[in-house]
């Protein structure tokens, strides 16, 4: 089967332009979750979608962060306008259900300059 | 104090080997524990998926929870170059994973 795909693998741009960011999950996988690891960090919990429903948002930072799941398939992460404290690595993963493992994605590499 | 603790290494070892990967947690809520594996530029990859305390084993790799302690260890034997790359424990009590720092391990041939 497919993996998690994310792209762009690398972004960079200026401060204050607006990324999008994509995450096509595992066929049939209801749960998807964005992580985002900064420079010398843990990897941290950004958000989790069931379907197209936000189940939990705790993680994101502000409200320049925007996720949308659209019908429940792909998802996107949008950051606008982007900051310097945005620069680090952006994972997606999916699960089957909340006692599975996840399955992550390459991540996206975004650099704000 | 984070509420899970990984030391960073990095670890060195020769091939053949017996590796030994730990964390802590402070979190007794945690329930799920998990070590993954990740190479350079590429993404987690989950090797082991545990549920309370015991043991797994899969193949080289050995996967062993005390949650009295609040420890948990990952084995690898007969460890090969080709194991070389960052360790990740992970926990969580539902779905949301707490990750450690992670441990940079090389295997030296």
């Amino acid at each position: 089967e497919a993996g998690v795909t994310q792209f762009p693998s690398h972004s960079v741009i200026e401060k204050g332009q607006t990324v999008t960011l994509r995450c096509d999950p595992i066929s049939g996988h209801d749960n998807l979750y964005w992580y985002r690891r900064v420079m010398g960090k843990e990897i941290k919990f950004l958000l989790h979608f069931v379907k197209e429903s936000k189940q939990d948002e705790s993680g994101m930072p502000n409200n320049r962060f925007l996720a949308e799941r659209t019908g429940g398939t792909y998802s996107t992460l949008k950051v606008q306008p982007a900051e310097l404290e945005d620069s680090g690595v952006y994972f997606c993963a999916s699960s089957p259900g909340p006692s599975y493992g996840y399955t992550f994605g390459s991540g996206t590499r975004l650099t704000v300059v | 104090q984070k509420e899970v603790e990984q030391d960073p290494g990095p670890l060195s070892v020769p091939e053949g080997a017996i590796v030994s990967l730990n964390c802590t947690y402070s979190n007794s809520a945690f329930q799920y524990f998990m070590w993954y594996r990740q190479y350079s530029r590429k993404g987690p990859e989950l090797l082991m998926y545990t549920y309370s305390s015991g043991n797994k084993e899969d193949g080289r790799f050995t996967a062993q929870v005390d949650k009295s302690s609040k420890y948990i260890s990952l084995f690898i034997r007969d460890s090969q170059p080709s194991d070389s790359a960052t360790y990740l424990c992970a926990m969580s009590g539902t779905y949301k994973y707490i990750f450690g720092t992670g441990t940079r391990l090389k295997v030296l041939a």
